[in-house]
């Protein structure tokens, strides 16, 4: 069936690089997606999200890239700092009767920040 | 303005054990979903639903039961609990626009321990 996934468990970025995270879909009718950051211990945050009818969505720090010709997103962000040490997670709605009923998650991706 | 609040946030259990974990959230949000998380797994589904009166399962239903009798409270419930069940529990819940879900507001999680 449809799935959300990710393509590393683990990302090691050097403090102040820039980090990508990626992750892949396989349903070709997919046309939003969301980005989530969980810290130890808490629940997952929104991040930022994206619409099929963009290729690209700017946040603060953050940038999200969607490419639909490969079924494929990434999770940019600039400047890594200390406070982004995290996993990350794609998900994205599913949909039954032309109505969004759900939201399945990736398995995530954990950033480790190098000092 | 409390968000999504869930109830215990830790909570240990003996095998054949019932027990109702809480949900609530303040925002007239029509969508509500319950995930766990395991170890290496991402957060999977267990039940959903997109409005009072209304649920359904999801990807791991087994051994849980939900009701959505209001918009703000959506329960699950452990009828007989088992190992298998230990985990950490997420409520969520979002709003929609034209049967369109946006994002997700997640509760800080239960931590369940089944001995």
């Amino acid at each position: 069936g449809e799935s959300v996934g990710l393509h590393l468990p683990t990302l090691s970025v050097q403090e102040g690089d820039n980090s990508i995270i990626n992750c892949a879909y396989s349903n070709s009718a997919s046309d939003y997606f969301i980005w989530y950051k969980q810290e130890s211990g808490k629940g997952p945050q929104f991040i930022i999200d994206i619409r099929s009818n963009m290729d690209k969505r700017q946040g603060q720090r953050v940038t999200v890239l969607l490419n639909k010709t490969v079924k494929h997103l990434s999770l940019q962000i600039a400047a890594t700092q200390p406070g982004d040490s995290a996993v990350y997670f794609c998900a994205e709605p599913q949909s039954s009767m032309n109505r969004d009923d759900k939201i399945i998650f990736g398995k995530g991706t954990r950033l480790h920040i190098l000092p | 303005n409390a968000g999504v609040t869930q109830t215990p946030k830790f909570q240990v259990l003996k095998t054949g054990q019932s027990m109702t974990l809480q949900c609530a959230q303040d925002m007239n949000h029509e969508y509500m979903s319950w995930y766990r998380q395991d170890p290496g797994m991402g957060l999977r589904l267990i039940h959903y639903s997109v409005g009072a009166g209304i649920t359904d399962q999801g990807e791991v239903p087994n051994g849980y039961n939900v009701s959505r009798s209001t918009t703000e409270d959506f329960p699950l419930r452990l009828l007989s609990a088992a190992p298998s069940q230990t985990s950490v529990y997420f409520c969520a819940s979002s709003y929609s626009i034209k049967n369109r879900v946006y994002g997700y507001t997640f509760g800080s999680g239960t931590r369940l321990t089944v001995v």
